[in-house]
This record gives structure tokens, C-alpha cells and sequence, in this order.
């Protein structure tokens, strides 16, 4: 069965430190995975798209790393901001027999204070 | 700038009542989503649709229907609302090929009381 399990469930970080979020998972055959930050009552945005040939990939202070042999990946935030008080959503897509399905992880919800 | 609306941000309805929820995108994507959302459940496919008039059942489509006449016009029903569709209802876009990026809409709070 394809899942995603994410780790931690929720955090708490002071402002200005950095984190790391887990998220492992079991898809076949594997396509990409990506990670959504969704702010309290809104749609999800994308932040990183990774195929199974990219390792890391970047943007802005969010740096997400994926290791498919081991079918885990991370996203590292730096140097935290309140904006960053989100959920962070791990979704790893698979593609076969014609059809291209997303798996979502249920998130890690982050809150950055003060 | 990609964009997918939804026609209403909170929605108060009574058991029992029809309910349409609408999806509209401007980047004339071929597919369209919806899901729900709960707490601790994470997001559940509903429906999803890769051409006009084409709709196929997602993960949980009991109690639900959708039409899709227009290719950037997606729409959610609930023929007979209960209480356990009170949810967060998140409409997304795809195109076809190419990108794999999806985008979301901003979502529905949907109350059933």
C-alpha cells in the first residue's frame, strides 16, 4: 500500500532557529515527491519538486533532501521566521499502468514563536 | 501568475441540502481535483477529472458527484449533505503532461449542521 508517514507530528521552535522535518515513504513505482507549506485555513503552496535523480533542491531558506534507496526525504528550514508557522505537507507521487496518483502525507505542523 | 478560485471560502449548510462547490482555473489545465481535508486524516482524494466530461472516482466519492462541462470549470455536489461532510474542501489543478506541478485553490470551510 503507498503512504507517506511524517515526522514530527507538530514542533515548536523559537524564532531565528533552524529545523528539520521528516517524511518517509512508500510508493511504487516512484515518480517525484514534493513538499506543500499550507498556512491555517488555506490551500497548500508548493515548495520543492524533487524526481528521483535530485538529492537536494532549494528554495530560498526551505533546502529539501531526498534519498530514494532508502525512500526518505527532509526539509530543512533556516533561520526561522513567524511566517513560517505553517503545516508542512510531504506528498510523494507514483506513475504506472497509465495513471499518475499523488500520496500526501498527513503534515508536520510547525509553530515558530517569539 | 497561476490561478485556481473557489467559489466560496465558508459555507454554512443544513443536513439534508444540496451543496455545489465550485472550481474554476485560468491556466487551461487538463486535470482538476478534489479533496477533503481533516484533521489527523491529512488530504483525501474525491474526484478527479482529466478532460472535459471525464471524471473518475478518487479514494472516498461516497456521498459525493461532480461536472465538469467547461475545461476550467470544476464542480463538487454533495446530493444530500450530512453531518460528516463538514470539512475542508481544497480544489487543485494539474496539467496533463510536462510540469508536475499541481496547484491548489484556497479552499472551502464547509459546516453541515
Amino acid at each position: 500500500k503507498n503512504q507517506v508517514e511524517q515526522s514530527p507530528q507538530s514542533l515548536i521552535i523559537l524564532e531565528g532557529k533552524n529545523c528539520t522535518l521528516q517524511c518517509n515513504y512508500t510508493v511504487s513505482p516512484f515518480s517525484n515527491l514534493r513538499w506543500y507549506k499550507q498556512d491555517t485555513g488555506r490551500g497548500p503552496v508548493s515548495l520543492t519538486i524533487m524526481t528521483f535523480s535530485e538529492n537536494t533542491k532549494s528554495n530560498g531558506r526551505y533546502t529539501a533532501t531526498l534519498d530514494a534507496d532508502t525512500k526518505q526525504s527532509s526539509l530543512h528550514i533556516t533561520a526561522s521566521q513567524l511566517s513560517d508557522s505553517a503545516s508542512y505537507i510531504c506528498v510523494a507521487a507514483y506513475s504506472g499502468a497509465g495513471s499518475y496518483q499523488l500520496t500526501f502525507g498527513k503534515g508536520t505542523k510547525l509553530s515558530v514563536i517569539p | 501568475d497561476v490561478k485556481v478560485t473557489q467559489s466560496s471560502r465558508y459555507l454554512v449548510k443544513r443536513t439534508g441540502e444540496k451543496v455545489f462547490l465550485e472550481c474554476v482555473q485560468d491556466m487551461d489545465h487538463e486535470n482538476m481535483f478534489w479533496y477533503r481535508q481533516d484533521p489527523g486524516l491529512g488530504l483525501r482524494l474525491i474526484y478527479f477529472s482529466y478532460d472535459v466530461k471525464m471524471k473518475e472516482k478518487g479514494d472516498i466519492p461516497e456521498g459525493y458527484s461532480v461536472s465538469r462541462e467547461k475545461k476550467e470549470r470544476f464542480s463538487l455536489i454533495l446530493e444530500s449533505a450530512s453531518t460528516n461532510q463538514t470539512s475542508m474542501y481544497l480544489c487543485a489543478s494539474r496539467r496533463r503532461t510536462g510540469s508536475y506541478e499541481q496547484y491548489f485553490g484556497p479552499g472551502t470551510r464547509l459546516t453541515v449542521t
